[in-house]
C-alpha cells in the first residue's frame, strides 16, 4: 500500500489564481481529512468527508472547496488564493471505527508546501 | 473549548538519555489521546494511541500515559537515538467529533 499520497510537494501561486491539491488513499477508507499547518502552530481541519458523495466543514472552510466522487480520492481547491493560505497542507484518512465504537488512527499524506505571493 | 498544550516547546539531549514529553488537556472528557512524530516534508505518524478508558500504552522504546483527571499525557523515550529527533505532537479526539485537537509540538533534537 502506498498510504496517503499527495501532489504537488511544493507550489507557489500568484494571488487571485486557483489550484487543486490531490490527495488519493488506497487503504479503502471512508473518513479523509484537509489540515493546514501554519508555522508555530497545531493542525486545523479545513474540510473532512465521512464517504463518497459526504462532506462537511471543519474549524477553518473559508476560501476552500472539496468534492468526493470517489472513496480514493479527496481534492481541494483553492479558487482565489490570498496569502493567507500559505501554509502546508496535509491530506489524512482513516478506516472504521474499531471496537466500541473507538476511533481507529489517521494516516497522513507528507504535506504540500503552499505558497502565495 | 479543548485546549491542548505541549511542554517544552523545544529539546535538546544527548543520545542514550531517557526523556519525557509533556501534555496537558483542559477538557477532560476525550475519546482517545494520540502522540505522532513529524519528520520535515514528511507527514505525520501515529505512535502510540490511548483510548479514554486506559491508562498506558507501550510500543518498543515508546510509553505513553493518560491520565484524563489531571488533563495530562506524557510521552517516555527511553534510551533515546539520533533517529527520534523530530517534532513530537499530542492529538486529541473528542466525543466521536471528526474534529481532532492539535498541540503545537514538542520539536525534539538528540545529538550523537
Amino acid at each position: 500500500n502506498a498510504g496517503v499520497t499527495q501532489t504537488p510537494k511544493f507550489r507557489i501561486l500568484k494571488i487571485g489564481q486557483s489550484m487543486t491539491l490531490q490527495c488519493t488513499q488506497d487503504m479503502n477508507h471512508n473518513y479523509m481529512y484537509w489540515y493546514r499547518q501554519d508555522p508555530g502552530m497545531g493542525l486545523k481541519l479545513i474540510y473532512y468527508s465521512v464517504g463518497a458523495g459526504i462532506t462537511d466543514k471543519g474549524e477553518v472552510p473559508n476560501g476552500y472547496n472539496v468534492s468526493r466522487s470517489t472513496t480514493e480520492d479527496f481534492p481541494l481547491r483553492l479558487e482565489l488564493a490570498a496569502p493567507s493560505q500559505t501554509s502546508v497542507y496535509f491530506c489524512a484518512s482513516r478506516g472504521q471505527r474499531e471496537g466500541r465504537g473507538q476511533l481507529s488512527t489517521q494516516y497522513f499524506g507528507p504535506g504540500t508546501r503552499l505558497t502565495v505571493l | 473549548k479543548q485546549e491542548v498544550t505541549q511542554i517544552p516547546a523545544a529539546l535538546s539531549v544527548p543520545e542514550g538519555e531517557n526523556l519525557v514529553l509533556n501534555c496537558s488537556f483542559t477538557d477532560s472528557a476525550i475519546y482517545n489521546l494520540q502522540w505522532f512524530r513529524q519528520d520535515p516534508g514528511k507527514g505525520l505518524t501515529s505512535l502510540l494511541l490511548i483510548q479514554s478508558s486506559q491508562r498506558e500504552q507501550t510500543s518498543g522504546r515508546l510509553n505513553a500515559s493518560l491520565d484524563k483527571s489531571s488533563g495530562r499525557s506524557t510521552l517516555y523515550i527511553a534510551a533515546s537515538q539520533p533517529g527520534d529527533s523530530a517534532t513530537y505532537l499530542c492529538i486529541i479526539s473528542q466525543g466521536g467529533s471528526e474534529k481532532l485537537v492539535f498541540g503545537k509540538g514538542t520539536k525534539l533534537t538528540v545529538n550523537p
